[in-house]
């Protein structure tokens, strides 16, 4: 079955920092893979997506790559700021076939970014 | 345009008794897909609905049901609940069912079971 795998958390970083979430996953052929965040007693947001590889979605300073050849999605940021503290979590939808677009989640990672 | 929400925010139950949770998707959205959240399990896919219509369950006990009305609103229901049901209860609806398309979450329903 399909699967998202996150690197460990949680991380913490300095402002300003650079930052690099690792997402890999494991499905057949070509799903569409999503960042989501979460604030603290929130829903999820949508951060970014790609839906086809070698397609960069980006969003608020937030990037990632469709890589099919690593099967990874990480997520990068230049310059983090104190607003970025949040968990965020990696996600794949199977091929676009209509017959079952659930999302599947990696376990999310807590990120907290110090003044 | 109004977001997806559900209610209650917050709920309190004891074991054994049932709960239903409402979520009502943005305007227009046609499909509700619910989740769960707790600290072990992260993120598990619960149920999805389409036009009124069933379209994928996950893998949980049959306590766990759902509907959605022909405004889209959807309900899920919780029976004879367990300790181990405590958890966040995630609504998310879209404008189809394709893969590609966005999935817009509301806040959640914080489910405490004691």
């Amino acid at each position: 079955g399909n699967s998202v795998t996150q690197m460990e958390g949680p991380v913490t970083l300095s402002e300003e920092a650079f930052l690099t979430i690792n997402c890999t996953y494991t499905a057949t052929g070509y799903p569409s893979l999503f960042w989501y965040v979460q604030y603290p007693g929130e829903g999820l947001q949508l951060l970014l997506k790609a839906t086809k590889a070698d397609d960069k979605g980006s969003n608020k300073g937030f990037e990632a790559t469709y890589r099919k050849e690593t099967t990874s999605f990480h997520l990068e940021k230049g310059s983090v700021q104190v607003s970025d503290s949040a968990v965020y979590f990696c996600a794949l939808s199977p091929q676009n076939t209509g017959a079952n677009s659930k999302l599947t989640f990696g376990k999310g990672i807590t990120l907290s970014v110090r003044p | 345009k109004a977001g997806v929400t559900q209610t209650p925010r917050y709920l309190i139950k004891t074991r054994g008794q049932q709960v239903t949770l409402s979520c009502s998707p943005i305007s227009g959205h046609r499909s509700v897909s619910w989740y769960q959240q707790t600290p072990g399990q992260g993120l598990q896919f619960l149920f999805e609905y389409f036009s009124e219509t069933q379209r994928n369950k996950g893998n949980f006990p049959g306590r766990f049901s759902g509907r959605q009305f022909s405004n889209s609103r959807s309900e899920m229901n919780v029976s004879t609940l367990e300790l181990g049901d405590s958890a966040l209860y995630l609504c998310a609806s879209k404008l189809g069912v394709r893969g590609n398309t966005e999935a817009f979450f509301g806040q959640g329903t914080r489910l405490t079971v004691v």
